[in-house]
C-alpha cells in the first residue's frame, strides 16, 4: 500500500525567503501526486498536481513541484513566500496499484514572519 | 448545486446521543470520501465509496461509526454513541475520476462538537 510522508508539521520562513515544503511518498508504482492548501478557516483547494508527463509543474500562486522518482519525493517550493501563503498545505497521493484511493500526509503548516 | 454540499454545518450533540451527517456529492462524481479533522490537526481518512465497488472502511475508527451512499449520489455518515473525542470538523470530498488523477472536490464541513 502506499504512503505519504510530510517532513515537518510546522515550518516558518521569512517573507521573502525561500518555501520548502517536503513530501515523499513509499510505492514501487509511482502515484499520482497532489498539494492541497487550506487556508485559515477555509476549505481544500488543489495547488497543483502531477500524473503523466512534465516532472515539474506549475501551480497556483507561484508555487511549483517536482516529481523525483529516484528520491520517491514530490517536494513544493516557492521562491519568494508572501504573507497570505501562511496556510497548511497536505500532500496526497492517489494508489495507482489498486484502489486509486486518495492517501493524504499529516500536513505541514506554513508560517511566513514579517 | 455547483459544489459539494454538507449539512448541517454545525452540530451540538450530547454524549450517548447519535448524529447523521450528509454530503451532497458534484453530480457525477462516482468517488466520495469521508475525513474527520479535529483541531490543527491533519485529514484523518474515513471511508471511501468508488462507484458501485465495496467501499474501503479501513479508516472508521469503532463500529460507533458507519457510512452509506446511495448509488452515485448523497452519503451519510452515522456516530452512534457519540463520545468527547469524536468532536471534530467531518469533511465530505468527491471526484470524477481517481483513475486520471482528477482533483478532489471538499465541502465546507460539519463541526461536531459533543459535550
Amino acid at each position: 500500500a502506499q504512503s505519504v510522508t510530510q517532513l515537518g508539521s510546522h515550518v516558518s520562513v521569512s517573507e521573502g525567503a525561500l518555501v520548502l515544503l517536503r513530501c515523499n511518498y513509499s510505492s514501487s508504482v509511482p502515484p499520482y501526486l497532489f498539494w492541497y492548501v487550506q487556508y485559515p478557516n477555509q476549505g481544500l483547494q488543489l495547488l497543483l498536481k502531477y500524473t503523466t508527463g512534465a516532472t515539474l509543474v506549475k501551480g497556483i500562486n507561484g508555487f511549483e513541484a517536482e516529481f523525483k522518482k529516484s528520491e520517491t519525493s514530490f517536494h513544493l517550493t516557492k521562491p519568494s513566500a508572501h504573507m497570505s501563503d501562511a496556510a497548511e498545505y497536505f500532500c496526497a497521493v492517489i494508489d495507482t496499484s489498486g484502489t486509486y484511493k486518495y492517501i493524504f500526509g499529516t500536513g505541514t503548516r506554513l508560517k511566513v514572519l514579517a | 448545486g455547483a459544489g459539494v454540499s454538507q449539512s448541517p454545518s454545525n452540530k451540538v450533540t450530547e454524549k450517548g446521543k447519535d448524529v447523521e451527517l450528509r454530503c451532497d456529492p458534484i453530480s457525477g462524481h462516482t468517488a466520495l470520501y469521508w475525513y474527520r479533522q479535529r483541531l490543527g490537526q491533519g485529514l484523518e481518512f474515513l471511508i471511501y465509496f468508488q462507484g458501485n465497488s465495496a467501499p474501503d472502511k479501513s479508516g472508521l475508527p469503532s463500529d460507533r461509526f458507519s457510512a452509506e451512499r446511495t448509488g452515485e449520489s448523497v452519503s451519510t455518515l452515522t456516530i452512534q454513541r457519540t463520545q468527547q473525542e469524536d468532536s471534530a470538523v467531518y469533511l465530505c470530498a468527491s471526484s470524477l475520476d481517481n483513475t486520471s488523477g482528477e482533483k478532489l472536490f471538499f465541502g465546507s464541513g460539519t463541526q461536531l462538537s459533543v459535550l
